[in-house]
């Protein structure tokens, strides 16, 4: 079955410090793959998808994100942290199948001391 | 305008009442889902429908029934409610059944006492 692995459960850094949060995902067959992130008290709101082209994705807020094809990683990334990116962010892929699905990893808490 | 709405935001209730969750949205989209998320923030799918058919329905037990009206519209009644069906419900939609990113609604927090 298709899986979605991040490793870091709780990552704290300091405003200005540089941010990579890992994503690992199980399936073989082609994948759209998604970073979402969940402001507390929030809804989930996309900060970027790949789909094909260009591995290197950027999104919004100054994030970024690579997919590996041949390590199956999709890592998120940002260069300087800021207090209002404390929020929880979830990696995600969708599987082509007749009935796809997106699937969540189990995310990453992301505090940010001031 | 809210492009996916659910009501109610909060709902309390006591163990083995019987509860329902709606959802609207406002996209044009033909795929709907219900997600639980758990006090560890875990979301798992639960059921999707495209175009008023099932097409997900992931092991989830028989007291939770989906039902869509429309393709607007995707509601979850919960039977017999237990404690371990306190979570956050969160509903969403995306634009086709095998591609495209999820839209979310602002999610209904269940509590059951």
């Amino acid at each position: 079955a298709q899986s979605v692995s991040q490793h870091n459960h709780h990552v704290i850094l300091s405003e200005a410090a540089s941010l990579e949060l890992g994503c690992n995902y199980s399936y073989g067959g082609t994948v759209n793959l998604f970073w979402y992130v969940q402001y507390p008290g929030q809804h989930l709101q996309l900060l970027l998808k790949y789909f094909s082209g260009d591995p290197l994705v950027k999104g919004i807020k100054g994030f970024e994100a690579e997919f590996i094809k041949s390590k199956f990683s999709f890592n998120l990334r940002k260069p300087s942290v800021q207090w209002s990116d404390t929020a929880e962010y979830f990696c995600a892929v969708n599987t082509y199948s007749s009935a796809s699905k997106i699937i969540f990893g189990s995310g990453t808490r992301l505090s940010i001391r001031p | 305008d809210t492009a996916v709405s659910q009501t109610p935001k909060y709902l309390v209730t006591q163990m083995g009442n019987d509860k329902s969750i709606k959802c609207e949205q406002n996209l044009g989209h033909d795929t709907m889902y219900w997600y639980k998320q758990d006090s560890k923030k875990f979301l798992k799918i639960m059921f999707s429908y495209n175009n008023k058919e099932l097409i997900i329905n992931e092991t989830v037990p028989n007291r939770f029934s989906p039902k869509s009206p429309d393709k607007a519209h995707l509601n979850l009644h919960i039977n017999s409610l237990e404690l371990g069906d306190s979570a956050v419900y969160f509903c969403a939609s995306r634009h086709d059944r095998a591609t495209g990113e999820l839209f979310f609604g602002e999610g209904s927090r269940l509590t059951v006492l």
